[in-house]
């Protein structure tokens, strides 16, 4: 089946502008998380989605924002870009229910942002 | 506060070698840890996994060993070939999926 969807794959903005990158989970996932990665820092989390609500947030200024749809689509908004928003922004999707305990997260290949 | 973390960001090995890498992790209420592999240009790949109820697990030439009363968590690779080189992550998870910085490994031919 196939697997996570990230688009767009590449972009530029510059500082100031605002960015909305897409996440298309695996098919029947309904938890999406998003991470950020940056050159010489591992990945930190962004916020995860479940059945269309926030069900955790990291430690992110509110300029970064996200929202699920109903199909598990999710996406993510930054706002006023910086320039140390340029970063590998990664979606994951899993088979989280809420009933069970954590299931493996499985990543797209990122979008890459680079900020002007 | 607690945070997972890596002892070593580089680590190489000869090709035919075993190879280990370690992380700490500080947050002992975390019950499901997570080794990803991730390749230059691609989205971090699932290795292997293990819940706190266990100390040992094996898949195919990887073993992931959880030391819960140091809070310690290590991955062997046998037989290190080329195509393991990559970032290598730990994860744990405590109500959500928190990673560490990473080691880089390289294989020498």
């Amino acid at each position: 089946k196939a697997g996570v969807t990230q688009t767009p794959r590449y972009l530029i903005k510059t500082r100031g502008q605002q960015v909305t990158l897409s996440c298309s989970p695996i098919s029947g996932h309904r938890s999406v998380s998003w991470y950020q990665q940056t050159p010489g820092q591992g990945l930190q989390f962004l916020f995860e989605y479940f059945s269309e609500t926030q069900r955790n947030k990291g430690n992110f200024p509110g300029r970064f924002s996200g929202r699920q749809f109903s199909n598990s689509r999710s996406e993510m908004n930054v706002s006023t870009l910086e320039l140390g928003d340029s970063a590998l922004y990664l979606c994951a999707s899993s088979a989280w229910t809420g009933v069970t305990g954590a299931n493996v997260l499985t990543f797209g290949a990122g979008s890459r942002l680079t900020v002007l | 506060g607690e945070s997972v973390g890596l002892h070593l960001p580089t680590l190489s090995v000869q090709e035919g070698d075993n190879s280990i890498i370690n992380c700490a992790y500080s947050n002992s209420a975390s019950d499901y840890f997570i080794w990803y592999k991730q390749e230059s240009g691609k989205g971090p790949q699932f290795i292997i996994d293990i819940r706190s109820n266990m100390d040992k697990r094996q898949g195919q030439r990887v073993t992931v060993l959880l030391n819960k009363t140091v809070k310690h968590l290590s991955l062997q690779i046998a037989a290190t070939q080329p195509g393991d080189s990559a970032v290598y992550f730990c994860a744990e998870y405590n109500n959500d999926m928190r990673f560490g910085a990473g080691t880089r490994l390289t294989v020498k031919p």
